[in-house]
Parts: structure tokens; sequence; C-alpha cells
């Protein structure tokens, strides 16, 4: 099946300080890609859908500077998380649309990227 | 907004047992997906039901989609440990596909 990567896997940043965590598509092109929020115990939140070529689409409350979503190849999206503070650190998932196969569109998603902000 | 809610929110069992995990909505959807989800890990898909009444069954799995498309549920046979995690149901929305999420059922399963 289609493989989704993420890196880093974990990370520890210093409030205030920027973030970068990379999605890459390993054995297909990704024209468009999600990318999701997990608190504790928490359900996925879509943040943005980032699209190759042009700007990411943000969904309501999701500050756009604050999270920086490039995506600029086919298998490649980047999300930086700028000036952090404690109340983003979170699960980090991103997921990337699939060619349409026989049966409908699907998404395969990264294993996640954990953001600790100290 | 299309919301999905699961019941129950948590639930543990033991080795053994049954179990059904509810996902519910006051909207008609073209299609649910369930996924499930382990600690620090991705969703991983199980299953997408299309149809109003549509069963499907993933080996100790069945999912079921409601006759009205509002509504499905995922029961497990004979709970093993490895069935421990989040379950998901979510479904697609817009041209790029979206996916929304419902709150999750964690289910964990002991020995």
């Amino acid at each position: 099946g289609a493989v989704v990567s993420q890196h880093p896997s974990r990370v520890i940043c210093k409030s205030g300080t920027s973030v970068k965590i990379e999605c890459r598509s390993l054995d297909f092109q990704a024209t468009t890609m999600f990318w999701y929020r997990q608190f504790p115990k928490q359900s996925l939140m879509l943040m943005a859908t980032s699209n190759e070529g042009s700007k990411a689409t943000y969904e309501q409350g999701v500050e756009k500077d604050k999270f920086l979503i490039n995506h600029a190849s086919l298998t490649l999206s980047t999300l930086t998380v700028t000036s952090a503070h404690p109340e983003d650190s979170s699960f980090y998932i991103c997921s990337a649309r699939a060619p349409p196969l026989a049966g409908g569109v699907e998404q395969y998603f990264g294993p996640g990227t954990r953001l600790t902000v100290t | 907004t299309q919301l999905l809610e699961q019941s129950p929110q948590f639930l543990s069992i033991q080795e053994g047992e049954n179990l059904t995990v509810y996902c519910n909505s006051s909207s008609v959807f073209s299609s649910l997906q369930w996924y499930r989800q382990e600690p620090g890990e991705g969703p991983v898909l199980l299953v997408t039901v299309v149809t109003g009444g549509e069963v499907k069954k993933l080996k100790r799995l069945t999912f079921q989609f409601g006759d009205a498309r509002k509504d499905s549920s995922l029961h497990i046979t004979a709970a093993q440990p490895g069935d421990t995690g989040l379950y998901l149901c979510a479904h697609r929305t817009g041209t790029a596909s979206k996916l929304t999420f419902g709150t999750g059922t964690r289910l964990q399963v002991t020995l």
C-alpha cells in the first residue's frame, strides 16, 4: 500500500522558536496533502489542506500566519509552527491523497509528529 | 458542520468479549469510513461503507451503514488485545475529499 512518512517523529522546542515538520509521500505523487492536529485523548482535527503549487486552505480558527504550509513538490509538504507556545504542543499528523483507485479516493496517513513546546 | 458523535467514548473489556461502537449524525452521508489508530501512530483505514444498509466484514470486525446513511456501527467479536486502539469514523467532504473525523472511541482489551 501507499506509504507516507513524517519527520521528525518527535521534537521538543523552546517557547518562541519555530519548528518545521515534513510530510512525504514515498511511492506516489500527491497533489493534495492534509494536516491534522490531535490533542491527548481527542480525535483528529483538520487544520489545513495543502495543494501542490498553490496556497494552502486553512480551516476556520486555524491561524495561517502561525502554521505555515508549503507544498513545493508532488511528494513533499511542510508545516512550520512559528513562534511556538506550550499550547501548540500536540500530535501533528499529515495525510496524502492518493491517485483515484477503483472504489474511491483514499488518504494515506503519516505516523505523526509529537511536538512538545517547553 | 456535519458532526459525527461516537459512543461510547471509552470501553475497557476483557479478551473474548464482544462489543459494538456507534457513529451517529443527523446528516446524511454518501459514505462513511472507519479507522483504527494505535498510540503514537497515524490512523489506518479499515473500511468504507457506501450503500445504506450495507454490511461489511473484516475478519472479526463487522461494519454496518444505517439504512438512512446517517449512522454506522462497528461490532467486534471475541476481542483480542491487538484490537486495542482509538476507533474513528469519518466522512469525506468537498472536492478535495477532506476528512472530518468523529469524536472517537478508545478501546482497551485486556487479558
